[in-house]
């Protein structure tokens, strides 16, 4: 079954503990992203990648990093976790072109106290 | 970055149509999508329409382009109290590698 899976689904953690959200797609898509959803400000774009080895950032790369070291995977690290991190987080993958459906995971819920 | 804009909140009666509306920036967009995020899930897609078509109708659903105002709507037909869900739209920018912008969602609430 074609999907996007993102671990862990659900987790807290305290503040200034290193903690990574595994993102990973079997469609062969050379397109992955990471979003943030707070309320009332949708979706916004923490980091993506055109293909392997190639990342941008997105509107809020601030306390976050990446790496595409693989075409399948695409992780999330938080260095140093604070607060105002705490979000729901989603991965996405799309196969390069316009038309391409953006596929997305079913969230990562985070919680840093 | 490019800004997508929504309303954040409509409230229709069940069996009436609902309009959510979508106004975006960046006229390089070559695709304009409607995805549907409903509650405790991710986003799936419902629809989209290539920036040379006016109009898309499937099923209950039908999108309207108006490339001039940069406007793009969302009409569901006869709306069930199943389409509660939030409701993002998402340019495709050409200028930013087909970079997908999404909007801040239309909460729809369907009342009995």
């Amino acid at each position: 079954e074609a999907q996007v899976t993102q671990n862990p689904r659900y987790l807290i953690t305290v503040t200034g503990k290193k903690l990574t959200v595994t993102c990973s797609q079997n469609m062969n898509h050379e397109y992955m992203s990471w979003y943030r959803q707070d309320p009332g400000l949708g979706l916004r774009q923490i980091y993506y990648s055109m293909n392997v080895e190639v990342t941008d950032k997105g509107d809020v790369p601030e306390g976050y990093k990446v790496s595409r070291k693989e075409k399948r995977n695409f992780p999330l690290i938080l260095e140093s976790p604070s607060p105002n991190q705490t979000s729901l987080y989603f991965c996405a993958s799309r196969l390069q072109g316009a038309s391409g459906e953006l596929f997305f995971g079913e969230g990562s819920r985070l919680t840093v106290l | 970055g490019e800004d997508v804009e929504q309303s954040l909140f409509l409230s229709v009666r069940e069996g009436d149509s609902s309009v959510i509306n979508c106004t975006y920036t960046d006229s390089s967009s070559t695709y304009l999508y409607w995805y549907k995020q409903e509650p405790g899930a991710g986003l799936q897609l419902l629809t989209y329409i290539f920036s040379n078509m006016d109009m898309k109708q499937d099923q209950r659903l039908t999108v309207l382009l108006n490339k001039k105002d940069k406007h793009l709507s969302l009409r569901i037909a006869d709306t069930q109290t199943g389409d509660s869900a939030i409701y993002f739209c998402a340019e495709s920018m050409v200028n930013y590698g087909q970079n997908f912008v999404f909007g801040p969602g239309t909460r729809l609430s369907v009342l009995p």
